[in-house]
């Protein structure tokens, strides 16, 4: 059963950092893309960034872009979301998202509440 | 960036009725090469994360019942339910995989009159 399940979250004050992890099990880790998608209080999905399946190929939304980086381990079956210099408008649900066309498997999410 | 803008933001559908959503692109994403749209449609229930609907703006995932069906192409696209049921009550949001960043649109929320 495919599997990936997010961690990291919390409390962050504006300017601080933090990093989620998506430990996946399941299927072939090493060779999928792999996607972080969030979804603030009330609002609609937003796809925050995504990696190649060999960590060589990242991409990301412009209102992350500079502040935060998508990377993976494939030895640890493991995906991440460095998140420096954050921003009130990036409080959220965090969701790890395996693929990167039609997203069938999705976490449950970590939630990132960034606030003095 | 590829904007999608989905309409109605609400609607409410009676049992047993018809539920259409829109979504507009601002941009085909039509891909010449294979002649595939890269548009997905998702359901979002409150309290659940997201699930896939539909791919490639008209294939049905495996186990989402037949009454849900998207057509379209180029920019203009529509998931229809047919036949509302009380568990279709939900967000769906489409989303275009042609370029990134990966857009949703805005969402419309589904309830039954």
């Amino acid at each position: 059963e495919v599997q990936v399940v997010e961690s990291g979250g919390g409390l962050v004050q504006p300017g601080g950092s933090l990093r989620l992890s998506c430990a996946a099990s399941g299927f072939d880790f090493s060779t999928y893309w792999m996607t972080w998608v969030r979804q603030g209080p009330g609002r609609g999905l937003e796809w925050v960034a995504n990696i190649r399946s060999d960590g060589y190929v990242e991409g990301y939304a412009d209102s992350v872009r500079g502040r935060f980086t998508i990377s993976r381990d494939n030895a640890k079956n493991a995906l991440y979301l460095q998140m420096n210099n954050v921003r009130v408008e990036d409080t959220a649900m965090y969701y790890c998202v395996k693929g990167n066309s039609g997203y069938v498997h999705w976490g449950q999410g970590t939630w990132v509440t960034v606030s003095s | 960036d590829i904007v999608l803008t989905q309409a109605p933001d609400s609607l409410a559908v009676s049992l047993g009725e018809r539920a259409t959503i829109n979504c507009k692109s601002s941009q085909s994403v039509l891909f010449s090469s294979d002649n595939y749209n890269y548009l997905a449609w998702y359901q979002q229930k409150p309290g659940q994360s997201p699930k896939l609907l539909i791919s490639w703006a008209s294939t049905r995932v495996s186990g989402v019942p037949d009454r849900f069906s998207g057509s379209g192409s180029g920019t203009d696209f529509t998931l229809t339910i047919n036949n509302l049921q009380a568990e279709d009550v939900a967000v769906y949001y489409c989303q275009q995989y042609y370029s990134p960043p990966f857009t949703f649109g805005g969402g419309t929320k589904v309830e039954i009159k």
